[in-house]
């Protein structure tokens, strides 16, 4: 079983819609719990971090986190195309305070 | 501000040559990280700073030889590199390093092309 699971995807979402992304995990030590977006040829780029169960929102962007389940989740509301990227998650393990990276998720939205 | 920068920005050479990465942070942020990321993969943990020590090598061949001279500043000197290492080496850094809540902040990568 891989530490961080994501969906490869792609997910396609059309404009204004909500874009759902999931990501669970294998380590129930873990407590700290981050979304980053990645642009094609560009480096991570910090979209949200959470730590405790339930919903953190920023901007247009909400994380979700159940720990009970060992999930966690970004909804995108108002989806752009300039949000058409690979989101990937990632989280610190209760071993090793390393981060972890999934696969990412392609997220691609149709105009 | 949460800028880590990096140079060059791409980078070929070949497998005989010696060259160095450079990374710098002014976000007094005492830990500093390299990873490696090929396509369509994530990133890979090489190496950790933390206090200008290194605190973990993710048994990185040594033809990858890191050095943080200041907790500023991080290098990766690359000798007899293989066509397998072309890949984007990212920078990141983070407050103290292996704590439980930080937040790593990335680099721009640099794009390595080894020939």
């Amino acid at each position: 079983q891989k530490e961080v699971e994501q969906n490869s995807g792609p997910l396609s979402v059309p404009e204004g819609a909500i874009a759902s992304l999931n990501c669970t995990y294998s380590d129930r030590g873990s407590q700290s719990f981050f979304w980053y977006r990645q642009y094609s040829g560009k480096s991570p780029e910090l979209i949200m971090s959470i730590y405790s169960n339930g919903d953190k929102e920023d901007g247009r962007f909400t994380a979700q986190l159940n720990k009970a389940s060992q999930y966690v989740s970004l909804l995108i509301r108002d989806s752009q195309p300039s949000d058409s990227a690979t989101y990937l998650c990632a989280v610190i393990g209760g071993a090793t305070n390393k981060l972890i990276f999934g696969t990412g998720t392609l997220l691609a939205v149709q105009p | 501000d949460t800028e880590v920068t990096q140079t060059p920005k791409h980078l070929v050479m070949g497998m005989t040559n010696k060259k160095s990465l450079k990374c710098e942070q002014h976000m007094g942020h005492r830990a500093m990280y390299w990873y490696k990321q090929k396509a369509k993969k994530p990133p890979e943990l090489m190496f950790v700073y933390s206090y200008e020590k290194l605190s973990i090598n993710e048994s990185v061949p040594s033809r990858f030889s890191p050095e943080c001279p200041n907790s500023s500043l991080l290098n990766l000197h690359l000798h007899a590199l293989q066509p397998e290492d072309s890949a984007l080496y990212l920078c990141a850094s983070s407050q103290a390093g292996l704590a439980r809540r930080e937040t790593q902040y990335f680099g721009p990568g640099t794009r390595l092309l080894v020939l």
